[in-house]
């Protein structure tokens, strides 16, 4: 079983909500990535979490915050996003922090901000 | 700086036939490769990956080759069909490295089997 499980599976929100994307594996994975994916562009990198420690943050505004709160759990605090902030973002899992690693991907949360 | 490259935007393929995607890269300290293949609105689906260490890996019908001289990489469907129609992309990661968990994907392939 390679699932990874995202909700919800859309957003809508205005540029004053507060709300959160979730993201779970129980593969035992012990490494867990945010994405983002704008249309027709490849997923970029936000956040990578190693043993629910933050150990990669590709220098995403402050309005977006993670939280791991146990090995199989992943969140994505938004708070005060921009419209340009629109897009499908995409969490990850792979073994733990060696090489090699292949990571699978959840289906992604579609957010609008309006 | 696009470190991984696919060149073809879109190949389009007859049903039962071979698709070949290409993806180039420049960093030499990639040594590890993936290909996904992702429908609209769907997350990526991990369909095979190659180490640095070999340079062809079989799974089904599909197969990669990896040539680190020419720092390039194909994916071959073969035979092709209707529900492999999807974006492909290229990753590459640098496994050995400190950066781990980084992949670096390519801008993707539109591959259209056609019945």
């Amino acid at each position: 079983d390679t699932e990874v499980t995202q909700t919800p599976k859309h957003l809508v929100m205005g540029m004053t909500n507060k709300k959160s994307l979730k993201c779970e594996q129980h593969m035992g994975h012990r490494a867990m990535y945010w994405y983002k994916q704008k249309a027709k562009k490849p997923p970029e990198l936000m956040f990578v979490y190693s043993y629910e420690k933050l150990s990669i943050n590709e220098s995403v505004p402050s309005r977006f915050s993670p939280e791991c709160p146990n090995s199989s759990l992943l969140n994505l605090h938004l708070h005060a996003l921009q419209p340009e902030d629109s897009a499908l973002y995409l969490c990850a899992s792979s073994q733990g922090p060696a090489g090699e690693e292949t990571q699978y991907f959840g289906p992604g949360t579609r957010l609008l901000v309006l | 700086d696009q470190q991984v490259k696919q060149n073809s935007p879109s190949l389009s393929v007859q049903e039962g036939r071979i698709s070949i995607l290409n993806c180039d890269y420049t960093n030499s300290m990639f040594d590890y490769f993936l290909w996904y293949k992702k429908y609209p609105a769907e997350g990526p689906t991990f369909l095979i990956s190659i180490s640095s260490i070999k340079d062809k890996n079989e799974d089904g019908r599909f197969t990669v080759f990896l040539n680190k001289s020419a720092k390039h990489l194909s994916l071959h469907i073969v035979p092709s069909q209707p529900g492999d129609s999807a974006v492909y992309f290229c990753a590459a990661d640098n496994a050995g490295g400190t950066s781990y968990g980084k992949l670096t994907f390519g801008q993707g392939t539109i591959l259209t089997v056609h019945p």
